[in-house]
This record gives C-alpha cells, structure tokens and sequence, in this order.
C-alpha cells in the first residue's frame, strides 16, 4: 500500500521552514527518506527504525510516530539546495518479502 | 568508486520494436530493482530481484521483462506489449530487500520516448 504523502508541493523563501508528511494505513517497520533533483537519480537522506526515532542530517531532520504510521520531515533554515522532490518509502510490519513502497513525492521549491 | 551504472541516458523506441535498459552495480548488492517515474506519479515498481536467477514482478510489470543472469547485472527490457513506454527509468540496489536497514543506491536513469 502506497504512503501518502503532504503537501504535494510547497514553495519557500530561503531561511524559511516547512515540514512534510508520510502517512500509511499499515503499522510501519521503517520509514526511508530521499531527495531527487529534476532529472537525477534519488539521494538517500535517512532511515527511521524505531518509533519515535528521530535523525538528522545537516539542517534535516525526520521523526517517526509508529503510533500514528507516520513520518515527519523537518527541513530548517531552508537553503536554495533544499530544492527538489522528496519521496518517503516504507515497510510495512507485515509485508513479508516485499521491498519498499515509495509515496507519490513532495515537490519542494526554495526560492531567493 | 563503487556504483550503479545505467545505460543509455536517453533511448527511443519505434512503434511494435522491444528496447534493452542496461543496468550494471559493483556494490555487490543482492538486491536490484526496477522503477519507472512518471510527473506526479512517484517511484512505481517494475521488477524486483533478490538473488541470482531469480525476479519478482513489481507493481506494473505488465509490457516489462527482466533478467539476473549476473548479481551485478540487471537489465530491463521494454516490450512491444508496453503501450505508453514513454518514462524515466531508474535501476536501483541494496544489500537485500527484506525489512532493510540499509539504503537503496540509485543510477542515474534512462529517459525512455516514443519515436
């Protein structure tokens, strides 16, 4: 079952903040995230395993509610570089051998 | 350095003719998988492989076979059968696929159009 992921977009001013979400109707084991600059391979931002885990990397950060079945990712001080498309993927407790499911994306825009 | 290399960068393909993506990793991954993108659409899964000699279909591997003759090798083959080819491919891999800790490393894609 594909997370949903919100907002679809969001547009910001350098040095603003935003916050994207990734929901499932399943109990999750882990919550991936990536960033994909237009017309270039995804780039792996980090991995939440735990509930309540929370990771960061540089100004990025993401927690995980297993709770709710769902993820949050925290971008701070948004840079012009933030910009792109962000995809959340997940496995579900119950999924047996199937891989990670990835959500439609949410595209970022960071403006000067 | 190690990697994923996806061959070519752009294809075309003529009406009722099969087309060959190459993908290659010398990560030493066991794990390779097949995605296709469309705008709005998200990562959608084709194939799957998790060992040798054996491939799962993905989501919508309808008009798509695969082959992994090699674990560093991949590749997908779009067939005739596949009536809106027109995407951005991507090859991926990982240590394994099963409740995995480790991330999936992506190539960089092959824009795939209709002649």
């Amino acid at each position: 079952q594909q997370p949903v992921q919100s907002p679809q977009a969001v547009i910001l001013r350098e040095g603003e903040d935003a916050v994207i979400n990734c929901s499932s109707s399943k109990a999750l084991y882990s919550v991936h995230w990536y960033r994909q600059k237009h017309g270039e391979a995804p780039v792996f931002l980090m991995i939440l395993l735990k509930g309540g885990e929370q990771k960061g990397h540089e100004k990025i950060s993401a927690s995980f509610n297993e709770k709710k079945q769902q993820s949050s990712l925290y971008l701070t001080a948004s840079q012009l570089s933030y910009s792109g498309t962000y995809f959340c993927g997940t496995y579900d407790r119950n999924s047996g051998n199937t891989p990670l499911v990835f959500g439609k994306g949410t595209r970022l825009s960071v403006i000067a | 350095d190690g990697g994923i290399t996806q061959s070519p960068k752009y294809l075309f393909r003529k009406e009722g003719q099969n087309v060959t993506l190459s993908c290659e990793q010398n990560l030493n991954h066991d794990a390779m998988y097949w995605y296709r993108q469309d705008p709005g659409q998200g990562l959608r899964l084709i194939y799957y492989s998790q060992i040798v000699n054996d491939f799962q279909k993905g989501d919508i591997a309808e008009g798509y076979s695969v082959s992994r003759e090699k674990k560093e090798s991949f590749p997908l083959t779009v067939t005739s059968a596949q009536k809106n080819p027109t995407a951005f491919y991507l090859c991926a891999s990982s240590p394994r696929t099963v409740r995995n800790n480790q991330p999936q490393h992506f190539g960089d894609g092959t824009r795939l159009s209709i002649l």
